[in-house]
């Protein structure tokens, strides 16, 4: 089937708009990451979705950033009020159980946000 | 707090060398590690999975190795060929199930 798929592909907005980012995990995989990488920069954590846990928003940087996983299937990561700083690109990746197990992480190709 | 460094941060090489990429983590405590590699504008595509139970991971002309002991990962990369120019990325998922990753060796494989 297809892989994790991200829309919108590029986004620019003004800043001080709010964005929304859409991902599309693998069918059936219960885990669900979101990453942001700056320019130059290493992969940031944000959020985590392990099927009807508790999500781990221990990454999320700011009160502005906020993500939902409706039925266990498709996330949205919101941005309201953006500033220049959340300019990046986004990055979700899923895998189909735990982690004690052998499990294995897909990305999709990501959503460029930039903020003028 | 686990840390992921990779060394070096950029290699360029000539066509058909053999070459390493290291990776290193401070907490051994990891359930696995996994390599993935990413071409400029793209996202990442997982390259290998090494569990905390291995030793290595073989997949064509790539062998990555797991040394948890240590803390130290390697992927080996022979007979290199332009097309494998791109970044090379490590990262380690524990206990708090989530991915950490080190920031890349950007591979160049010159003609």
């Amino acid at each position: 089937g297809a892989g994790v798929s991200q829309s919108p592909s590029n986004k620019v907005t003004e800043k001080g708009k709010d964005v929304e980012l859409r991902c599309d995990p693998i069918s059936g995989h219960t885990a669900l990451y979101w990453y942001r990488q700056s320019l130059g920069q290493g992969l940031e954590f944000l959020i985590y979705f392990q099927g009807n846990s508790a999500p781990d928003k221990s990454g999320l940087p700011s009160d502005r950033f906020s993500a939902e996983r409706t039925g266990g299937s498709v996330s949205t990561l919101t941005i309201q009020r953006t500033q220049q700083e959340d300019s990046a690109v986004y990055l979700c990746a899923s895998s189909p159980r735990q982690p004690s197990t052998n499990t294995e992480a897909f990305f999709g190709q990501g959503t460029r946000l930039t903020v003028v | 707090k686990q840390e992921v460094t990779q060394i070096p941060a950029a290699l360029s090489v000539p066509e058909g060398e053999n070459l390493v990429l290291n990776c290193s983590f401070t907490d051994s405590a990891i359930y696995n590690l996994q390599w993935f590699r990413q071409d400029p504008g793209k996202g990442l595509t997982s390259l290998l999975l090494i569990q905390s139970s291995q030793r290595e991971q073989t997949s064509g002309r790539l062998n990555a190795s797991l040394d948890k002991s240590s803390g130290r990962s390697t992927l080996y990369i022979a007979a290199s060929q332009p097309g494998d120019s791109a970044t090379y990325l490590c990262a380690c998922q524990g206990g708090s199930e989530k991915l950490v990753f080190g920031k890349g060796t950007k591979l160049t494989v010159n003609p």
